[in-house]
């Protein structure tokens, strides 16, 4: 069964540019949430989507948003882009279940954007 | 607010070694506890979850333990070895429903396993 597919795995783009991030989920996955990782900050939770729809949202700036289509495919776009989003963005999809272990987020391998 | 804490932030051990991953939190409202590992530039492998009504999960080598009551969660690897050098994360999901799809994420352990 193929995992979680993140598109593509290397960006580099210039200040004041915008971006689109593409996460494909596990087969069966509902729930796509995406991440945020730096030295600095460590991993955070930037938002999730479940059925087309967010649901939860991170403390991050208006500039950071997302969508997810019927097929639960999901991007992410950041608009923009200032010097500090430069990160490795991960996302995750999950089944979403009161099942025991369907609710484990399994990740993908991320994107890393480097904006100078 | 919802804090994890993982210490020690690094650790180097010889070959074989049985060690211990520590993982607090603040908030004991929480809906599951999960642990990752993470090698270098790569995404997170899931290792175990554990629900906020278990006290313990094994798989293989390895065991994590919860006390949700005192905030805290620990993994135990068994005889260690090269290949477990990685970066180990713990994460919870806080309970209640504006909490969806999101996972508090502590710091992380680098563990070094010395052949």
């Amino acid at each position: 069964k193929a995992g979680v597919t993140q598109t593509p795995r290397y960006l580099i783009k210039t200040r004041g540019q915008q971006v689109t991030l593409s996460c494909s989920p596990i087969s069966g996955h509902r729930s796509v949430s995406w991440y945020q990782q730096t030295p600095g900050q460590g991993l955070q939770f930037l938002f999730e989507y479940f059925s087309e729809t967010q649901r939860n949202k991170g403390n991050f700036p208006g500039r950071f948003s997302g969508r997810q289509f019927s097929n639960s495919r999901s991007e992410m776009n950041v608009s923009t882009l200032e010097l500090g989003d430069s990160a490795l963005y991960l996302c995750a999809s999950s089944f979403v279940s009161a099942g025991l272990d369907k609710n484990i987020q399994y990740f993908g391998a991320g994107t890393r954007l480097s904006v100078l | 607010k919802q804090e994890v804490t993982q210490i020690p932030a690094a650790l180097s051990v010889p070959e074989g070694e049985n060690l211990v991953l520590n993982c607090s939190f603040t908030d004991s409202a929480i809906y599951n506890l999960q642990w990752f590992r993470q090698d270098p530039g790569k995404g997170l492998t899931s290792l175990l979850l554990i629900q906020s009504s278990q006290r313990e999960q094994t798989s293989g080598r390895l065991n994590a333990s919860l006390d949700k009551s005192s905030g805290r969660s620990t993994l135990y690897i068994a005889a260690s070895q090269p290949g477990d050098s990685a970066t180990y994360l713990c994460a919870v999901r806080p309970s209640g429903s504006g909490n969806t799809g999101k996972l508090i994420f502590g710091q992380g352990t680098t563990l070094q396993v010395k052949p």
